[in-house]
């Protein structure tokens, strides 16, 4: 099984709502980490995840809290949201050594903040 | 820091012709590069990958090559096809003071006209 999933595939969510975005792989990678898209733009980094710790955080807002409950899964964790946070959130897992491993990406979440 | 160039797009091409879309990198050390592609409406999935200098990688008739002396990982297929149309990243895989990261570049956009 080589596949990330994430749920929801679609959210559309107030400015004062509390929601949260679901990753899950069963790969056995013990990297994960959540990327923001925006339109005609490449993924942009918001955290990493080591065995289940945060490693990096990109100076992400506070707005966005990220939690990784075990080693299958990544949520992330949305609350009073802005509408510059409208953007496809993609999930991405790989195994943690080395610079040669590729990162296996979800199909994103869809993300409109109104 | 490390950084990914690759050309503007949009490239449109019609089918059965010769693509290169070309990339070079800024780094210190030896990175591991990447080509992704990510069709519309999808995440990011690997296309190929190179490890070391001189190393090719390929993929479903794309190809690209590590050349150090260049800096470059230039993606080339001989025969592009209508599914081909997709956004390409060049990337690189680092490693950071928490983890690994990868560096994108900012994508060429691919259309290919029967």
């Amino acid at each position: 099984d080589t596949e990330v999933t994430q749920t929801p595939k679609h959210l559309v969510m107030g400015m004062t709502n509390k929601k949260s975005l679901k990753c899950e792989q069963h790969m056995g990678h013990r990297a994960m980490y959540w990327y923001k898209q925006k339109a005609k733009k490449p993924p942009e980094l918001m955290f990493v995840y080591s065995y289940e710790k945060l490693s990096i955080n990109e100076s992400v807002p506070s707005r966005f809290s990220p939690e990784c409950p075990n080693s299958s899964l990544l949520n992330l964790h949305l609350h009073a949201l802005q509408p510059e946070d409208s953007a496809l959130y993609l999930c991405a897992s790989s195994q943690e050594s080395g610079t040669g491993r590729e990162q296996y990406f979800g199909p994103g979440t869809r993300l409109t903040v109104t | 820091g490390n950084s990914v160039t690759q050309m503007e797009g949009p490239v449109t091409l019609s089918e059965e012709a010769f693509l290169t879309i070309n990339c070079t990198y800024t780094a210190t050390g030896y990175p591991s590069l990447f080509w992704y592609v990510q069709y519309p409406g999808e995440g990011l999935q690997l296309l190929l990958k190179a490890t070391k200098a001189d190393d090719k990688g390929s993929n479903k008739g794309f190809e690209a090559t590590y050349r150090k002396e260049t800096t470059s990982f230039h993606l080339e297929k001989g025969s592009v096809q209508v599914s081909d149309s997709a956004v390409y990243f060049c990337a690189l895989r680092e490693i950071n003071t928490g983890g690994f990261k990868t560096i994108f570049g900012a994508g060429t956009r691919l259309f290919v006209k029967a």
